[in-house]
């Protein structure tokens, strides 16, 4: 059965710290990986990751995806209170032209001035 | 827990029909559930917001007559496009909440609307 888990499951760190946030998946026929925050209502496209090694880069965001692995990862540097949100990870699954996403459960992370 | 389904997965009309799609939380009650429209760079632009037994709430620009949406009970929300147009072609996804607009979102797999 295809999945998508997404690491912690909550987090809450100090303004300045780094994180790491973690998207395993087990999806069969894997087209892309994307990355949303949701902050309020719809959450806002962030990265959408395709290739394995190759970084994606928005300001103090960052993301990398390892096919071999099956896993991405979404990095934030020097933290601020504004990053507090709920990120979610999606997979792309594209058996027989037929799309669907595959969804974690999300991250909540929240940021302490 | 917490599973989104949405049907169907995939539908091709031709221009000027209706096309139902249906979300369903399968293993909890949903309170609340999300439309989203997804657009080619991937963004998602929430299209309304329903409880159960109540009228929906559309966001601006959203036309409530041509995108309809019923909440009729804990577990199923549907979104009809009426007198679909081909630019109403798109990817059409779901998410429900138990608790209200301020809970988790769980999503749904999404539907791809072809309009000829």
């Amino acid at each position: 059965e295809d999945k998508v888990v997404q690491s912690p499951l909550s987090l809450v760190v100090h303004e300045g710290d780094t994180v790491t946030l973690n998207c395993s998946y087990e999806v069969t026929n894997f087209r892309s990986l994307l990355w949303y925050k949701q902050e309020k209502k719809a959450p806002t496209f962030l990265f959408m990751l395709t290739s394995s090694g190759i970084e994606k880069k928005s300001g103090r965001l960052s993301s990398i995806l390892d096919k071999k692995e099956l896993f991405s990862i979404l990095n934030i540097t020097a933290t601020q209170t504004g990053d507090s949100a709920i990120y979610l990870c999606a997979v792309e699954d594209n058996a027989g032209n037929n799309r669907k996403l595959i969804w974690g459960l999300g991250t909540s992370l929240a940021v302490n001035p | 827990g917490a599973v989104v389904s949405q049907h169907p997965s995939r539908v091709i009309c031709k221009s000027g029909t209706s096309v139902k799609i249906e979300c369903r939380s399968l293993d909890f009650q949903a309170t609340t559930m999300f439309w989203y429209r997804q657009f080619p760079k991937k963004s998602l632009m929430l299209m309304a917001t329903s409880n159960e037994g109540s009228k929906a709430t559309y966001e601006q620009g959203v036309e409530k007559d041509k995108f309809l949406i019923n909440h009729a009970s804990l577990t199923l929300s549907t979104l009809t496009v009426t007198s679909a147009h081909p630019e109403d072609s798109s990817f059409y996804i779901c998410s429900a909440s138990r608790h209200g607009v301020t809970d988790t979102q769980y999503f749904g797999p999404g539907t791809r609307l072809t309009v000829l």
